[in-house]
C-alpha cells in the first residue's frame, strides 16, 4: 500500500534552518509528484510547494520562495523539504502528500513532522 | 490567491443528525478542482471529496458534495460518532492551492 513516512519531530532556534524528510513506498516513485503543506495549532493547512518525482522541477509558494528548497533522491525515494531562516512562525507540523499532477486532490499524506522553533 | 471561507465556525449536532458545511470562494473555482478532507486529532487530514462530488476510495455515501462556481457544500446525510471532526475545503484550480480555515463538527 501507499506509504509515506516523513522524520521525526524538530526542535530550532530562531534563524536556524530545518530539514524534513518523505520516504515514499508503495507505488512507483517517479509517477507521482510531492507537495509540501503546513499547519500551524488550530490553523488550516498552508501550501508550501510541490516537486517533480525527478526533483528537476519545483514550484514553491510565494509567501516562503527564497527560505525554501525542495529536492528528490529517486535512488532511495526520498523527498527533502528545507525551511530556512525559522522563526516562531514557522512552529507547525509540516506534511507531505502524494499527487499525480499538480492539479490532483491529496489522496495519501504522510504522518506530519512537528517543527518547533523557540528559543 | 483564491480564498476560502467556511461556514460556520463549528456545528454542534447529535449523532443521527444530517450536518450541512459550506465553503465560499472569493474567485470563481473550476467545480472539477474542490475538495473537502476531513481532520482528526493527531491525524493527517483524509480526502473525503474530490472535483466538488465525487466520493474518495472508501468513503461512505452519507458524505457528499455539490455546488459550482463560489459556492460549495459537503453534507453529512446522518452523523455517525466517528464523524465528529474538523473538515477542510481546497481548491487546486489555481496556484497557489489554498484550504479554509475549517468547520468543527462537535457533539451537540
Amino acid at each position: 500500500q501507499v506509504q509515506l513516512v516523513q522524520s521525526g519531530a524538530e526542535v530550532k532556534k530562531p534563524g536556524a534552518s530545518v530539514r524534513v524528510s518523505c520516504k515514499a513506498s508503495g507505488y512507483t516513485f517517479i509517477n507521482y509528484h510531492i507537495q509540501w503543506v503546513r499547519q500551524a495549532p488550530g490553523q488550516g493547512p498552508e501550501w508550501m510547494g510541490i516537486i517533480n518525482p525527478n526533483g528537476d522541477r519545483t514550484d514553491y509558494a510565494q509567501k516562503f520562495q527564497g527560505r525554501v528548497t525542495m529536492s528528490s533522491d529517486t535512488s532511495t525515494r526520498t523527498v527533502y523539504m528545507d525551511l530556512s531562516s525559522l522563526r516562531s512562525e514557522d512552529t507547525a507540523i509540516y506534511y507531505c502528500a502524494r499527487t499525480y499532477t499538480s492539479r490532483d486532490p491529496f489522496e495519501n499524506w504522510g504522518q506530519g513532522t512537528l517543527v518547533t522553533v523557540s528559543s | 490567491e483564491i480564498v476560502l471561507t467556511q461556514s460556520p465556525g463549528t456545528l454542534s449536532l447529535s449523532p443521527g443528525e444530517r450536518a450541512t458545511l459550506s465553503c465560499r470562494a472569493s474567485q470563481r473555482v473550476t467545480s472539477a478542482y474542490l475538495a473537502w478532507y476531513q481532520q482528526k486529532p493527531g491525524q493527517a487530514p483524509r480526502l473525503l471529496i474530490y472535483g466538488a462530488s465525487s466520493r474518495a476510495t472508501g468513503i461512505p455515501d452519507r458524505f457528499s458534495g455539490s455546488g459550482s462556481g463560489t459556492d460549495f457544500t459537503l453534507t453529512i446525510s446522518r452523523l455517525e460518532p466517528a464523524d465528529f471532526a474538523v473538515y477542510y475545503c481546497q481548491q487546486y484550480d489555481r496556484s497557489p492551492g489554498t484550504f479554509g480555515q475549517g468547520t468543527k463538527v462537535e457533539i451537540k
